[in-house]
């Protein structure tokens, strides 16, 4: 059964740093994967896709790559704000039908 | 969560009722999804739809039915609620990006409908 991990599950850095959010499948055979954001009290929002044919996408600070041999993705967040406090979750698809398996996120809190 | 309304937001009930969540949407997506959020897991697809009367079982659908008599309404019902089922749920919808073969779609979600089952 295909699960997805992500580490750390909780992060707390000084304002400015950049910063990396990890992925982990234990089946490396991803078909595509997504990166969203979560607000508290809120719905999930799209960041990133990276489709089967690609291997990274980028969206202003955010970059996002993933590795298929080894089943592992990551975000990398670049001079991070306040703003960017949330929890960010990573799904992939294992084929190219519409499920997607989820991880259970990390809380980021970017300090002033 | 422009495009998606679901109600109610808030719901607590006891065990052994029923209860059915609605999520609603203005973009004439085909694709509608029913999720559970629980602490310490990721999402987990109940049910999905993909189409007027196509529906289909996710990960978790035990004690869960589904249906879809519009394009715009996606009902979700436990039949007779357990505490297990003390949950966030959310709607998603999915648009298509990139190519057909591609399978790659983005979600919008719902702000949310918190479940309490007492």
């Amino acid at each position: 059964k295909q699960e997805v991990t992500q580490i750390p599950a909780a992060l707390s850095v000084p304002e400015g740093e950049n910063l990396v959010l990890n992925c982990s499948f234990t089946d490396s055979a991803i078909y595509n994967l997504q990166w969203f954001r979560q607000d508290p009290g809120k719905g999930l929002t799209s960041l990133l896709l990276i489709q089967s044919s690609q291997r990274e996408q980028t969206s202003g600070r955010l970059n996002a790559s993933l590795d298929k041999s080894s089943g592992r993705s990551t975000l990398y967040i670049a001079a991070s704000q306040p703003g960017d406090s949330a929890t960010y979750l990573c799904a992939g698809s294992m084929d190219s039908n519409y499920q997607l398996i989820w991880g259970a996120g990390t809380k980021l809190i970017i300090k002033p | 969560d422009a495009g998606i309304t679901q109600s109610p937001r808030h719901k607590v009930t006891e065990t052994g009722t029923p209860v059915t969540l609605r999520c609603h949407q203005t973009e004439n997506h085909r694709y509608m999804y029913w999720y559970r959020q629980d602490p310490g897991h990721g999402l987990r697809l109940i049910h999905y739809s993909y189409g007027v009367k196509d529906t289909d079982k996710g990960e978790v659908s035990d004690g869960y039915s589904v249906s879809r008599s519009k394009t715009e309404d996606f009902l979700l019902t436990l039949e007779s609620a357990t505490s297990s089922q003390t949950s966030v749920y959310f709607c998603a919808i999915s648009e298509s990006k990139g190519t057909p073969s591609s399978g790659a779609n983005v979600l919008t979600f719902g702000a949310g409908s918190r479940l309490t089952v007492l």
